[in-house]
């Protein structure tokens, strides 16, 4: 399977622990793009990265919240201190480099439940 | 401000119907509008996409008109079925150097009853 793929697809964390969402991208896509998705609603720009770099993360919380994309591996979104309010879908896309960066595809997200 | 306005917010079409979906944008920089369909419990997925060159493009039932003096754009579903009720997401694209964003329209919530 050459999708984009994320582990674990459900989390479930108590208050103040750590979450840690993975994301491989699909093969020869070296791009990556994380969002969050709250019920009913559309999706959230989070941070967009490329291997080693942070191309733009304006889409991130000031606290808690930290994105790598390593040269080796998977990219990772890492929550802090976990809050009820954390709890969301998260969703991975990934891309070609610029300039054929005009299409992202998605993983099948990431379940965060806080109790 | 960057915005895609997406109407309606939900929609119920009868089997064999057509559905219509309408974005509207106001920033003339964006050069590149998806369409996204996304079944619950899953993750968006690329359906059709258009540039602004062009004033409409088929994919099979699905049919993107672009009007570029306007700044709106809308999908059309022909034939719609059943296994189409999922929730759709325009987009539109714009960059900045090596950096490209998508901006979201919230959604439309499509029912196609049997």
């Amino acid at each position: 399977n050459a999708g984009v793929m994320q582990n674990p697809r459900h989390l479930v964390r108590r208050r103040g622990q750590e979450a840690r969402l993975r994301c491989s991208p699909m093969k020869g896509h070296s791009h990556v793009y994380w969002y969050r998705q709250l019920p009913e609603e559309g999706l959230k720009f989070m941070v967009y990265l490329q291997k080693e770099n942070i191309i733009d993360e304006s889409g991130m919380p000031k606290e808690r919240f930290s994105a790598e994309f390593p040269k080796e591996g998977p990219s990772i979104l890492r929550i802090q201190q976990v809050v009820r309010g954390d709890s969301a879908a998260y969703f991975c896309a990934s891309s070609l480099p610029p300039p054929e960066n005009y299409e992202q595809y998605f993983g099948p997200g990431t379940r965060l439940t806080v109790t | 401000q960057q915005q895609v306005k997406q109407s309606p917010q939900s929609l119920i079409v009868q089997k064999g119907g057509i559905s219509i979906i309408n974005c509207a944008y106001e920033n003339t920089a964006f050069d590149y509008f998806p369409w996204y369909q996304q079944f619950p419990g899953k993750g968006p997925a690329l359906l059709i996409a258009i540039r602004p060159d062009v004033s409409e493009k088929k994919e099979g039932r699905f049919t993107i008109s672009f009007n570029k003096s306007a700044k709106q754009f809308s999908l059309h579903i022909m034939d719609s079925q059943p296994g189409d009720s999922a929730t759709y997401f325009c987009a539109a694209s714009i960059h900045a150097g090596n950096n490209r964003k998508l901006i979201w329209g919230l959604g439309t919530s499509l029912a196609v009853n049997p």
